[in-house]
């Protein structure tokens, strides 16, 4: 079944403890990306990598570091998580055709809660 | 970067009526043009996009249609149920690759 999987769906931590949230897609996407949803701002992009090795900073990319080492994988990593990085991420894959986007597939989530 | 505007941000109909959603963008680059519905606790989904190239597109009770000239796009629901009741997204698409979202409409359909 074609899918992006994200793990952890809730996560937990305190202040200053770095973390990783997996994000993992079987479509052979070149382009991947990650959001955050917080109520009344809507989906906000965090950063977005068009193929192995290529990534941008999206909307919001202060605290958050990403890498692509490989086409199925983009990890989201929060080296020192503060309380204003609690939010509902998602992470998004889409086939890319050159300057051309796709659909966007989604992951199905990670709540996290920084205390 | 792109500024994107959705109105109206809530809207309330009756099952049957007709829902319309409005998104407004600056790029004139934009070539991509998709609604995205969210569900409760659940991922955002594609339910339809439209190319710069087509002026209109249906699918069943959904269709979109743009306007590039004014760089607009806009969801249209028709013979709302229960079921749509949701949260929509618009998310225009242009050659830069990175993608803003509209803030959202939540649209309550009342049985």
């Amino acid at each position: 079944e074609a899918q992006v999987t994200q793990n952890p769906r809730y996560l937990i931590t305190v202040t200053g403890k770095k973390l990783t949230v997996t994000c993992s897609q079987n479509m052979n996407h070149e382009y991947m990306s990650w959001y955050r949803q917080d109520p009344g701002l809507g989906l906000r992009q965090i950063y977005y990598s068009m193929n192995v090795e290529v990534t941008d900073k999206g909307d919001v990319p202060e605290g958050y570091k990403v890498s692509r080492k490989e086409k199925r994988n983009f990890p989201l990593i929060l080296e020192s998580p503060s309380p204003n990085q609690t939010s509902l991420y998602f992470c998004a894959s889409s086939l890319s055709k050159g300057f051309l986007l796709e659909k966007l597939f989604f992951g199905s989530g990670t709540q996290l809660s920084v205390l | 970067g792109e500024n994107v505007e959705q109105h109206p941000s809530t809207l309330s109909v009756q099952e049957g009526d007709s829902a319309v959603i409005k998104c407004t963008y600056s790029d004139s680059a934009s070539n991509y043009f998709p609604w995205y519905k969210q569900e409760l606790g659940k991922r955002p989904q594609l339910i339809i996009d439209i190319r710069s190239n087509v002026g209109e597109k249906k699918d069943q009770r959904i269709a979109v249609t743009l306007n590039k000239t004014a760089k607009h796009f806009s969801l249209h629901i028709t013979e709302t149920q229960p079921e749509d009741s949701a949260v929509y997204f618009c998310a225009p698409y242009g050659g830069y690759q990175k993608v803003t979202f509209g803030i959202g409409t939540k649209l309550q359909v009342i049985p």
